[in-house]
């Protein structure tokens, strides 16, 4: 069974810049999640999709952040315009929610740098 | 909200010992997971356990979710045992994912 696929895997930019990752998540998980992960903490939850609808994206910054999930499989996040505080590794987690199974699975993250 | 507390936050070890890993929750939860952070950052399932025990391997997990605590054994430690390891607890109303602030472990040769 194929993982949760993440492209790219490293990115820099300059501040002001935007720019985009992917995720495709596990074969059939209804679930996806995009995390933000700051060097020494732990994963913070930025938004959960359930199938293309959105769940909860309380803690995605709206004025410069935006995701979507068209068709419910693929998603990709934006961050427009980029700052300095915003390097960190986005982290894309999916999971099934059936039988009472929510187990969720990362993939490997895009490690972003705003210089 | 749910906290999640792990301990201890730092943990080092010589190769060949066995350390206990625990993660504290403040309510009651669907799930837990453990997972290993490696050092190139890719996070990896370890278990998935809502209750009872697991094994696989060297590694061991416990949850008592009557008492809201789990635990994770180590045994035998190998250097690739490395990294941070995070426990993560499922919120009964929305499936999310609250997570504590992990315990780095440190193998050394």
């Amino acid at each position: 069974e194929a993982g949760v696929a993440q492209s790219p895997r490293y990115k820099i930019i300059e501040k002001r810049q935007s720019v985009a990752f992917w995720c495709n998540p596990i074969s059939g998980h209804a679930t996806l999640y995009w995390y933000q992960q700051i060097l020494g903490q732990g994963p913070k939850l930025l938004i959960q999709f359930q199938n293309n609808g959105v769940v909860d994206d309380s803690q995605l910054p709206k004025d410069r952040f935006s995701a979507e999930r068209l068709k419910g499989v693929d998603s990709t996040l934006k961050i427009q315009p980029a700052k300095l505080e915003d390097s960190a590794v986005y982290l894309c987690a999916s999971s099934l929610i059936l039988s009472g199974n929510t187990e969720a699975f990362f993939g490997q993250g895009t490690r972003l740098t705003v210089v | 909200g749910i906290q999640v507390e792990q301990s201890p936050p730092d943990l080092i070890l010589q190769e060949g010992a066995n350390s206990t890993l625990r993660c504290n929750f403040s309510d009651s939860v669907n799930n837990l997971q453990w997972f290993h952070q490696n050092p190139w950052g890719q996070l990896i399932n370890l278990f998935y356990i809502p209750s009872g025990t697991k094994q696989n391997g060297r590694l061991s997990a416990t949850t008592v979710a009557t008492e809201r605590y789990s635990l994770l054994y180590i045994s035998s430690s190998q250097t690739t045992d490395s990294g941070v390891y995070f426990c993560a607890v499922e919120q009964r109303s929305n499936y999310q994912l609250i997570w504590g602030a992990g315990t780095k472990l440190i193998i050394k040769p």
